[in-house]
């Protein structure tokens, strides 16, 4: 089956370790993209990529990077300099193909005490 | 991209159509209205886009307005597994480049029996 899969689905920290939460996808798609997302919000963008070895900052990348050496992965790492990273971090991707919709993974849930 | 307006929640009886508005008055007129849905916990779903014509597919139906301020989701025949928040985003569609999606709030649709 096509799709992004993210792992792992729930996640533990302790404040002050670096995470890093992981996304693959088997849809051929160029661009890939992390959203947090927070209890009753919305989605941020956080980082996104449109080519291998190419990404731009979101709208909340301070505390985050990433990297995307491989066109099937797009991982990303929660650093301690993020001040609040509990919250809810989704993976997705786009294609070249009109009409540019996003797939989106399942998410992983990242609790840091 | 445009900002858009939704209701923060909305009911539906199953079996009824589910109409969910939305307002982006300020729609530019290479802008698209596209619908994603979350089903809780899960990552977003893309449902259906449009440009200024109505468009039906095998999930809802989209109408927008002539003046294009402004258009509504319709789900024909909401089940309990409709339920879940729906999203508004007004975007240009731009080809062979990341398209960056703004998340807002959305309308929370709750399906009864």
């Amino acid at each position: 089956d096509g799709g992004i899969t993210q792992s792992p689905k729930y996640l533990f920290r302790k404040e002050g370790q670096n995470v890093t939460l992981s996304c693959e996808q088997n849809l051929n798609h160029d661009a890939m993209y992390w959203y947090r997302q927070d209890p009753g919000q919305g989605l941020r963008l956080i980082y996104y990529s449109q080519i291998v070895n190419d990404f731009q900052k979101g709208d909340i990348a301070e505390g985050y990077s990433v990297s995307r050496e491989k066109k099937e992965s797009f991982p990303l790492t929660v650093t301690s300099a993020q001040k609040n990273p509990t919250a809810f971090y989704l993976c997705a991707s786009s294609g070249r193909q009109y009409p540019y919709e996003q797939y989106f993974g399942p998410g992983t849930r990242l609790t840091v005490t | 991209d445009a900002k858009t307006t939704q209701p923060t929640s909305m009911d539906c009886a199953e079996g009824r159509a589910a109409n969910l508005p939305c307002n982006h008055s300020t729609i530019s007129g290479n802008e698209y209205v596209y619908w994603y849905r979350q089903i809780h916990s899960q990552g977003p779903q893309y449902i259906i886009h449009g440009l200024k014509n109505n468009e039906t597919n095998e999930m809802a139906s989209l109408i927008i307005t002539e003046d294009r301020k402004s258009s509504t989701l319709i789900l024909p025949h909401a089940t309990l597994r409709d339920t879940a928040v729906y999203y508004c985003i007004v975007r240009v569609a731009q080809t062979g480049t990341a398209s960056k999606l703004t998340f807002g709030t959305g309308t929370r649709l709750q399906v009864t029996l």
